[in-house]
């Protein structure tokens, strides 16, 4: 089992949808990172949290440390958001442990 | 601000030899981490230096190492490649180590023949 569980693996909505992607993880952290990552594999960094909730634009993600979970939300989504979103996990000194990523797909 | 720069951004080389790759991180960015990408295993962290220490390494041979030099930039060698070496190599930068954000260079792509 990985250390760090992403859902849904592929997601397609149409666009203006709500979208949520789930991040679960088994072990203590001391923050959790959310990328983004579009074809041709830039990566950007969209969050690091480690307690509560941060907003950026349309952009949500929410984290639960007793329950060792993280959520993403897009509000009005658009085509744009179309990417890999990539939940991490960072402890200490042991370097990111990723998810496998969730695929998005945002149909006009 | 200049960004994270990588260099190469695409490598080929036949199976045997050897790589360095080059990342220059943000100005005044003292953390580089590594990165691996690849279809089947996602990614993976390699290792992190941090003022020109490395402070941890992730779950790979001895075939692969690195260094970071006094102006934070970093290396990372791979010795007698294998064909599964073929990845996406990323690197990051950041202010502090392990908990700070970390920023992205674009990666070179490594192809192994």
């Amino acid at each position: 089992k990985n250390e760090v569980e992403q859902s849904p693996q592929n997601l397609t909505a149409q666009e203006g949808e709500f979208i949520t992607i789930n991040c679960s993880y088994s072990v203590g952290i001391s923050a959790l990172h959310w990328l983004q990552q579009h074809p041709g594999g830039g990566i950007v960094s969209l969050f690091m949290l480690s307690s509560g909730k941060k907003k950026h634009g349309r952009l949500i993600a929410t984290i639960n440390i007793q329950e060792k979970h993280s959520s993403l939300h897009i509000t009005a989504s658009h085509p744009r958001d179309s990417a890999v979103y990539i939940c991490a996990v960072s402890r200490g000194a042991d370097g990111l442990t990723f998810g496998k990523g969730t695929h998005l797909i945002i149909q006009p | 601000k200049a960004g994270v720069t990588q260099t190469p951004r695409y490598l080929i080389k036949t199976r045997g030899q050897q790589v360095t790759l080059s990342c220059s991180p943000i100005s005044g960015h003292r953390s580089v981490s590594w990165y691996q990408q690849t279809p089947g295993q996602g990614l993976q962290f390699l290792f992190e230096y941090f003022s020109e220490t490395q402070r941890n390494k992730g779950n790979f041979p001895g075939r692969f190492s690195g260094r970071q030099f006094s102006n934070s930039r970093s290396e990372m060698n791979v010795s007698t490649l294998e064909l599964g070496d073929s990845a996406l190599y990323l690197c990051a930068s950041s202010l502090a180590p392990a908990t700070d954000t970390q920023y992205f260079g674009p990666g070179t792509r490594l192809t192994v023949l």
